[in-house]
């Protein structure tokens, strides 16, 4: 019954490695984002899909893309891992865009090793 | 752009009383939502209240309510009574109306501890 799920919630990679984190929301929202939460507990958004289009980039490294294959999903792949990339990882969700809520999945924490 | 300011990044409490947690923002827009977010320890950012900025009363959600000062673009958190599961970091946050802006922008966050 979780609305904004992610996957992994912890992962643990070498540097120069590939991977990719996976949302899924079943709230019926047409919104989804990306945000990082760096060590010192800053939360930033990095990306924005509205519909499966790209609406936000918040000046990512182009080695981060995200991908959005319907309305309920939005995967974020990240190439060559780096120290600086360790973080929590959290994708939201929310019905149409500015005038509503923005729920939460659980966070994925990424350390790059 | 926007930006948003917590300026006490820790705060402690006694169970049962009350604490107020400072906001402030910097913002040209006249509509826009402000928010409190919890994130408890297990990492889960949970939304605590939220404030249109056109209407001037203040957000009440049963122990939380808010003080909103359009005009000094304030925006603080009281917490009555005060409980054990109130600790957690506590993050103020904007969203602008205007397409294309509808990210939140976070303060930095607060630590509030609650002693029994």
């Amino acid at each position: 019954d979780t609305a904004v799920s992610q996957t992994p919630k912890y992962l643990v990679t070498q540097m120069g490695n590939d991977k990719s984190i996976k949302c899924e929301q079943n709230l019926g929202h047409d919104t989804m984002y990306w945000y990082k939460q760096d060590s010192k507990k800053f939360l930033k958004i990095m990306f924005s899909y509205n519909n499966k289009e790209l609406i936000i980039n918040e000046t990512v490294p182009n080695r981060f893309s995200p991908k959005s294959p319907d309305k309920a999903h939005l995967n974020l792949h990240i190439n060559s891992l780096e120290l600086g990339d360790s973080a929590v990882y959290f994708c939201a969700s929310s019905l149409g865009q500015s005038r509503n809520i923005q729920y939460f999945g659980a966070g994925t924490r990424l350390s790059v090793l | 752009a926007q930006t948003v300011t917590q300026s006490q990044p820790e705060m402690s409490v006694q169970e049962a009383e009350t604490v107020t947690l400072s906001c402030t923002y910097d913002t040209s827009e006249s509509d826009y939502y402000l928010f409190w977010y919890k994130q408890p320890p297990s990492r889960q950012m949970i939304l605590v209240i939220r404030q249109e900025a056109y209407k001037q009363q203040n957000a009440t959600e049963n122990r939380f309510s808010v003080n909103f000062q359009k005009a000094a673009k304030s925006f603080s958190l009281k917490i009555s009574d005060s409980q054990l599961g109130d600790a957690a970091m506590y993050f103020c946050a904007y969203r602008s109306v205007r397409g294309g802006s509808e990210k939140l922008v976070f303060g930095k966050g607060m630590k509030l501890t609650v002693n029994p």
